[in-house]
């Protein structure tokens, strides 16, 4: 069975920094890897994903990601948070299991960006 | 509207009582998710539709939950004889194409309680 894992609850950044939020997967095989954002009272947004190629991937917002197979990480970056980053952020994992490709989420991490 | 639409936002039942959540897809979307989301924990698969085909269910808790999609476009989500732990919010997804390596748009979600 796949699985999707932020070990983190809660990240919380000065504005201006770099943050981090991390995620880690488990695949049977290659894997489409996405970041979702939450804003309150909103839907989840795409950020951005990995399908193959080059392992950093570009997303809205300034937001990165890279991806590692060696490591199974597929780690959220940003250069200079803003307080407006604040959010739930959600990285979920779709591979081949069982003959389909099941959609799998992390649990979510808050991210605080303080002024 | 131009994104996902669920209805209704929130819904209180009865337990034993019967619930259909409705959701309207993004026009032109083939693929539709259907997931539960419990409080503090990440989307968790239900259900899938390719147009208005079921291609995977194995994400429905029991045999109280039903899902359809007869004309590949609104979908409804039908759980009989609601029970306490059925309480969550549901969200819905759609995709414009079928291809595991394409991102969803989300609704913004039924938050269901039972009492």
């Amino acid at each position: 069975a796949q699985s999707v894992a932020q070990p983190e609850d809660q990240v919380n950044v000065a504005e201006g920094n770099p943050l981090t939020v991390k995620c880690t997967y488990s695949v049977s095989g290659n894997p489409y890897l996405f970041w979702y954002v939450q804003y309150p009272n909103r839907g989840l947004q795409f950020l951005l994903k990995y399908i193959t190629g080059d392992n950093l991937v570009k997303g809205s917002y300034g937001f990165e990601a890279e991806f590692n197979k060696s490591q199974t990480s597929f780690h959220l970056k940003k250069p200079s948070a803003l307080v407006s980053d604040s959010a739930l952020y959600f990285c979920a994992v779709r591979a081949l299991s069982g003959g389909s490709y099941i959609p799998t989420f992390g649990r979510g991490t808050s991210l605080i960006v303080h002024p | 509207g131009a994104g996902v639409s669920q209805s209704p936002r929130y819904k209180v039942a009865k337990r034993g009582q019967d619930v259909a959540l409705r959701c309207d897809p993004i026009s032109g979307h083939v693929s539709l998710f259907w997931y539960q989301q419990a409080l503090g924990q990440g989307p968790e698969f239900l259900t899938y539709f390719q147009n208005e085909a079921q291609l995977d269910k194995s994400g429905l808790p029991s045999d109280r939950f039903f899902a359809e999609r007869p004309e590949g476009s609104v979908s409804t989500l039908k759980i009989q004889r609601t029970q306490q732990e059925d309480s969550a919010v549901y969200l819905c997804a759609s995709s414009l194409e079928w291809t595991a390596n394409t991102e969803a748009f989300f609704g913004q979600g039924t938050r269901l309680t039972v009492v």
